[in-house]
């Protein structure tokens, strides 16, 4: 079944500590993206990508980074500079061509021990 | 730019109430509309789309219409459930711009039996 896949569900960093959350889809999505989503707020986003080797920052990027090395891929990296990582981190992907939907992943939670 | 505005929550109905949440967009293109939703602890799924003025978007009794005059897609929902209880986003899609996705801030309905 084509989707897209995020892992892992549940994910705990102590302090200082970089970790990196995956992101796959095997729906031929030339677009990826990271959003960030705090309890009770909306979407914010993080990066995005419209085709492989090429990202940009969007209005929370401080403190994280990205690769899209392959298509379906776009990993995401939270490093210690950001500050308050805690929350809930979603992927999600689209085609770039044409205002078609966006697909979710389920979702990774973050929580800084 | 393109932006969103969706109805701050949140929404507390009673079972088989009638259902209104308010969006409204600024696009600089001719954008696609659509309406996600979100259960606790999961990803976004979409609930529906409309592509062009005055097309309506259904799914699962849910509604919307594409409003270009007055840059409305309104979410209605003539009898809800206790399982509609969930977050509903409202956003848009516009391919005349780098970043392509925009999403309002959620609303969070609530239906009580």
């Amino acid at each position: 079944d084509g989707g897209i896949t995020q892992s892992p569900k549940y994910l705990f960093r102590k302090e200082g500590q970089n970790v990196t959350l995956s992101c796959e889809q095997n729906l031929n999505h030339d677009a990826m993206y990271w959003y960030r989503q705090d309890p009770g707020q909306g979407l914010r986003l993080i990066y995005y990508s419209q085709i492989v080797n090429d990202f940009q920052k969007g209005d929370i990027a401080e403190g994280y980074s990205v690769s899209r090395e392959k298509k379906e891929s776009f990993p995401l990296t939270v490093t210690s500079a950001q500050k308050n990582p805690t929350a809930f981190y979603l992927c999600a992907s689209s085609l770039r061509q044409g205002n078609t939907e966006a697909f979710f992943g389920q979702g990774t939670r973050l929580t800084v021990v | 730019g393109n932006s969103v505005t969706q109805m701050e929550g949140p929404v507390t109905l009673s079972e088989e109430a009638f259902l209104t949440i308010n969006c409204t967009y600024t696009a600089t293109g001719y954008p696609s509309l659509f309406w996600y939703v979100q259960y606790p602890g999961e990803g976004l799924q979409l609930l529906l789309k409309a592509t062009k003025a005055d097309d309506k978007g259904s799914n699962k009794g849910f509604e919307a219409t594409y409003r270009k005059e007055t840059t409305s897609f309104h979410l209605e929902k003539g009898s809800v459930q206790v399982s509609d209880s969930a977050v509903y986003f409202c956003a848009l899609s516009d391919r005349t711009g780098a970043n392509n996705l925009f999403f309002g801030t959620g609303t969070r309905l609530t239906v009580i039996p």
